[in-house]
């Protein structure tokens, strides 16, 4: 597809329950963001890839939260033992080159999983 | 750390009315600064960006935004709103030589023909 493709575009999940929500970036983008939205929040950072590598991973709130990109295309946000307070949109967001340096200044965002733990 | 405010929560506006939104940041280095904009149902997009350079920035659909470096801030104007501009709409500042991009809380904009 043309844009940046997240799925389930819906979760409701139990507490204490396993999630994994997956990125699919627009083709050739080398980075790739995930951000957490909360009601009346605007995005959160969670995570920032270059290539397969977290360049800055400072914003996963707890050791519940990992992210991986293994192929440098495709992401997956894997959150264990759920909370209710995880509940949120998770925002995924694909860029040519990242924003310093030479990149566009551009994030290109994906419509989001709407996480909701019981 | 980096943060973004942005004081207006909730903006409720005729058609042809004026806008402006407040965007102020804290960094004291170098930054880059956006506005993104969600419509209603849909994902978050580029407004308009500044780099450097002229520090008033046009962008999409009749928006611009002034930088001014001694107040921190980069404020979004629009001269007259239509109905289609009811939206959300979001500040963010990147640090100069980093990747992460740090949000403001929003502003929801209402227009009412």
């Amino acid at each position: 597809g043309a844009g940046v493709s997240q799925t389930p575009s819906n979760k409701v999940t139990e507490k204490g329950k396993y999630v994994e929500l997956r990125c699919d970036p627009i083709s050739g983008h080398t980075a790739l963001y995930w951000y957490r939205q909360s009601l009346g929040q605007g995005p959160e950072f969670l995570i920032y890839f270059q290539g397969t590598g977290a360049a800055d991973d400072s914003g996963l709130p707890n050791d519940r939260f990992f992210a991986v990109r293994p192929e440098g295309s495709v992401s997956t946000l894997k959150i264990q033992r759920t909370e209710r307070g995880d509940s949120a949109v998770y925002l995924c967001a694909s860029s040519p080159a990242g924003l310093a340096g030479k990149g566009t200044g551009e994030l290109f965002f994906g419509e989001g999983s709407r996480l909701t733990v019981l | 750390a980096q943060s973004v405010s942005q004081h207006n929560h909730h903006v409720i506006l005729s058609e042809a009315a004026s806008l402006e939104l407040g965007c102020n940041y804290s960094y004291g280095g170098t930054v880059n600064l956006f506005w993104y904009v969600q419509y209603p149902g849909q994902h978050l997009q580029l407004l308009l960006k500044y780099f450097s350079g002229d520090p008033l920035v046009k962008g999409i659909k009749g928006f611009e935004a002034e930088f001014i470096k001694s107040k921190f801030s980069f404020n979004l104007r629009k001269p007259s709103v239509q109905w289609s501009d009811t939206a959300e709409y979001f500040c963010a500042v990147n640090a100069g030589n980093t990747d992460k991009l740090i949000f403001g809380t929003g502003t929801r904009l209402q227009v009412f023909p």
